[in-house]
């Protein structure tokens, strides 16, 4: 059964600090990885795409790792802001004719002043 | 990235009424668009997908009669909830594409709460 699960539920970290947001799928054969931010009350804004190839991706504080063997993936965020406070959503495209998109249930980040 | 935009922005209404969201795209045209629903703490749920000009294909368990799509051009897609029930009230979100297999650009959603 094609599947993405994100670890963890939620989180809470302090201004300035790093996290890492895990991303595990089964989704077979697999396209691309997108990773999205939500605030709340508002519409997913992509942050990465990952494709098989691509191990690493970054954009700005915002870095994207995938491992297409063990079908793993992850977001890192740096010397994170209030601002970074939102869901991020893992969404993986595949499965038959490549066409059926994945979602994952989203980690809920709070960062704290 | 494209620009697609969803209005109301949030709606209330009786049980029993039918409400109408639009959702366009801004800067492209927009073969595919695809209609989500969101429940408070839960991650997106796929309603339905729309190509211009056809019907759409709606995900199981999702009423193609109470959930009325129109796809009539390329840049605009509307859903019709019919007979909305309290149950009903949730987050939909809309996504356009260039087709199916390009990137979905989300617009900002619409809250529907009914009484």
């Amino acid at each position: 059964k094609n599947q993405v699960e994100q670890s963890p539920q939620s989180l809470i970290i302090l201004e300035g600090k790093n996290c890492t947001l895990q991303c595990n799928y089964t989704v077979s054969p697999f396209s691309n990885l997108r990773w999205y931010k939500q605030d709340t009350g508002r519409g997913p804004v992509s942050l990465t795409i990952m494709t098989f190839s691509e191990n690493t991706k970054s954009n700005g504080r915002y870095t994207a790792t995938l491992d297409a063997d063990t079908k793993q993936s992850s977001l890192h965020i740096t010397a994170s802001q209030l601002s970074d406070s939102a869901s991020y959503i893992c969404v993986v495209r595949g499965g038959y004719n490549f066409n059926k998109f994945y979602f994952g249930s989203g980690t809920k980040l709070n960062v704290k002043p | 990235g494209a620009v697609v935009s969803q209005h109301p922005s949030r709606v209330i209404c009786k049980s029993g009424t039918s409400v109408k969201i639009e959702c366009r795209s801004l800067d492209f045209q927009a073969t595919t668009m695809f209609w989500y629903r969101q429940f408070p703490k839960q991650s997106l749920m796929l309603m339905a997908t729309s190509n211009e000009g056809s019907k759409a294909t709606y995900e199981q368990g999702v009423e193609k009669d109470k959930f009325l799509i129109n796809h009539a051009s390329l840049t605009l897609s509307t859903l019709t909830v019919t007979s909305a029930h309290p149950e009903d009230s949730s987050f939909y979100i809309c996504s356009a594409s260039l087709g199916l297999n390009n990137e979905q650009f989300f617009g900002p959603g619409t809250r529907l709460t009914v009484l």
